[in-house]
């Protein structure tokens, strides 16, 4: 079946540096959808930014990522961490034909110190 | 901005106990989610439906049941609750599948004793 992996549970920054947390995923459908979701604390997750076009840059919220299907991966990127970004981010996947089926990965918590 | 609404938001039982979470969601959306949330497991999928009278199973199934009485209604039923069910439980829907954005409900904290 589907699987989504984040390699990092904990990422921790210094405010001003750059962001990159890992997504890598497998799936037997050619044309998957992939997402970040951002869940704050005490709040429910949303949407950050999803994607399906291969090797095109998505951007949302100061974040972007790009899909790439050559090496199975959507890693999410900022160019400067603030401290407003400390929270928990998921990878997830859309891949099989049954709809329904989102993969979520096992989330990586980014927290930023000052 | 989709409106999905859970409720009870805590709930404590003990073991053997029957549960009932509910959600609802009134922006029409066709799918609706039941997740667990666990540290070091991330979002598991339990159950999730297309429609009134429909159920899928998700990756996690065993132990939950769920109805989906209309289109806005969807129950997680949890008829002899063990502790290995405690957890943070979210409802979500989304207006077609799993392609499309999901929005989430605010969660269930439950804990079985």
């Amino acid at each position: 079946g589907d699987s989504v992996t984040q390699t990092e549970g904990l990422v921790t920054l210094t405010e001003g540096l750059p962001v990159m947390l890992n997504c890598t995923y497998q799936t037997i459908y050619s044309n998957p959808f992939l997402f970040w979701y951002v869940q704050h604390l005490n709040e429910s997750p949303r949407l950050l930014l999803k994607s399906f076009t291969d090797n095109k840059r998505t951007e949302h919220q100061g974040f972007h990522a790009t899909l790439h299907k050559s090496s199975s991966s959507f890693h999410l990127q900022k160019s400067s961490a603030q401290l407003s970004d400390s929270a928990l981010y998921y990878c997830a996947l859309s891949g099989t034909q049954v709809v329904g089926q989102l993969t979520f990965g096992r989330g990586t918590r980014l927290q930023v110190y000052a | 901005e989709a409106a999905v609404t859970q409720s009870p938001r805590n709930k404590v039982t003990v073991t053997g106990g029957n549960v009932t979470l509910s959600c609802r969601q009134t922006n029409s959306h066709n799918y609706m989610y039941w997740y667990r949330q666990d540290t070091g497991h991330g979002l598991r999928l339990i159950h999730y439906s297309y429609g009134a009278g429909n159920l899928q199973i998700g990756d996690v199934p065993d132990g939950y049941k769920a109805t989906r009485t209309t289109q806005e209604d969807f129950f997680l039923l949890l008829e002899l609750a063990s502790p290995s069910q405690t957890s943070l439980y979210f409802c979500a829907s989304s207006e077609e599948g799993s392609a499309e954005t999901l929005y989430f409900g605010s969660g269930t904290r439950l804990t079985v004793l």
